[in-house]
Order: structure tokens, then sequence, then C-alpha cells
């Protein structure tokens, strides 16, 4: 099956620095790649979506300047976390739409797990 | 927008009992319906998913689960679990179509313990 890697796996940083999680699509090609969020006991929420060659589209509270997100080739999608604090803390992950496949068959990585302090 | 809404978040049950997760959603447009599935340290597996068709939609490690649209739920079953089927489960829905199409609203998370 389709395979997506997340890059790091883990992350700690303290507090102002700025953090970059990759997302890599192995073994197909993406046009499309959704950042979801996970606080502890709740559930993922999709931050935004990520458009190979145009600009990401954000979910309504997620903040854009916060969150940048480079989707430059069709195997990598990149979140940066910028001047990250300590309620930026959560798990990180990332899907992948196969290009030319159908919207509903997503591909997930394995995540990303950032602690600011 | 819609939400989605897993009853139980932690389900304990023995080595070849019958297992029963329960999801129930809210949408104001039509929606697809997926089961996913995430082991320790690994990314979320699809399990099986609703599009359209028949209700009751299988996977092929003997999960099953049925699209029930007059109570908006989409429950997961298994006959006999097996100690492998130690997981967290995710329910999630979809739009069908328009703007929204792909983005996945999740559940809560149920996690299935399977005990010998």
């Amino acid at each position: 099956g389709a395979v997506v890697s997340q890059h790091p796996s883990w992350v700690i940083c303290k507090s102002g620095t700025s953090v970059k999680i990759e997302c890599r699509s192995l073994d197909f090609q993406a046009t499309t790649m959704f950042w979801y969020r996970q606080f502890p006991k709740q559930s993922l929420m999709l931050m935004a979506t990520s458009n190979e060659g145009s600009k990401a589209t954000y979910e309504q509270g997620v903040e854009k300047d916060k969150f940048l997100i480079n989707h430059a080739s069709l195997t990598l999608s990149t979140l940066t976390v910028t001047s990250a604090h300590p309620e930026d803390s959560s798990f990180y992950i990332c899907s992948a739409i196969l290009t030319g496949g159908r919207q509903e068959t997503q591909y997930f990585g394995p995540g990303t797990r950032l602690l600011v302090l | 927008a819609q939400s989605v809404t897993q009853l139980d978040s932690q389900v304990p049950v023995f080595e070849e009992a019958p297992v029963e997760l329960r999801c129930n959603y809210s949408s104001s447009v039509s929606v697809y319906l997926f089961w996913y599935v995430q082991y320790p340290n690994q990314g979320l597996q699809l399990l099986l998913k609703y599009l359209s068709g028949s209700t009751l939609v299988e996977s092929i490690n003997g999960f099953e689960a049925e699209f029930n649209k007059s109570q908006t739920s989409f429950h997961l079953r298994k006959p006999s679990v097996h100690i492998s089927d130690t997981a967290e489960y995710f329910c999630a829905v979809s739009p069908s179509g328009g703007t929204s199409y792909g983005k996945l609203t999740f559940g809560q998370g149920t996690i299935l313990t399977v005990h010998p």
C-alpha cells in the first residue's frame, strides 16, 4: 500500500523557536496533502489543506502566519510552527491523497509529537 | 459542518468475544463514512468505508460496519476479536462533494483492548 512518512517523529524545542515538520509520500505522488493536529485525549482536527504549487487553505481558527505550509513538490509538504509556544505542543499528523486517486482515499503518516518547553 | 461522536473512549473485551464500537455523526450534507485503526507507533490505516450502495461494509480482517441513515450511526462490529485487534479506532466522515470534499472530521477515538 501507499506509504507516507513524517520527520521528525518527535521534537522538543524551546519556546520562541520555529520547528519544521516534513511529510513525504514515499511511493506515490500527492497533489493534495492534509495537516491534522491532535491534543491529548481529543480527536484529530484538520488544520489545513496543502496543495502542490499553490497556497494552502486553512481551517477556521488556524493562524496561517503561525503554521506555515509549503507543498513544493508532489511528494513533500512541510509544516513550520513559527515562534512555538507551549500551547502548540501537540501531535501533528499529515495525510496524502494519491494524485488522480479518489479524495476519500487518504494515506496517513505516523505523526510528529511536538513538545514546546 | 459535520461532527462525530464515539460513545466509548475505552472498550475492554476478552479474546474471541464479540465487540461493537459505536459511532454517531451529524451533518447537513451527504457524507462518506470511515473507520480508521491506529496501532501503537503507526499511522492511521483505513479499515473500511461507506461511500454508497449496500449499507453493510466489511473489512478483510473480519470487521464490519453498517450505515444507518435514520439513526445517523456507523457502528463497527466484529463477532470474535483477537489479541492483535488491540488498537485505537477512529470513526470519521467527509462531505461527499463540494469544496470540503476529502476533509475528514474525526471522532475522539475508542481504545479497544483485547485480553487473553
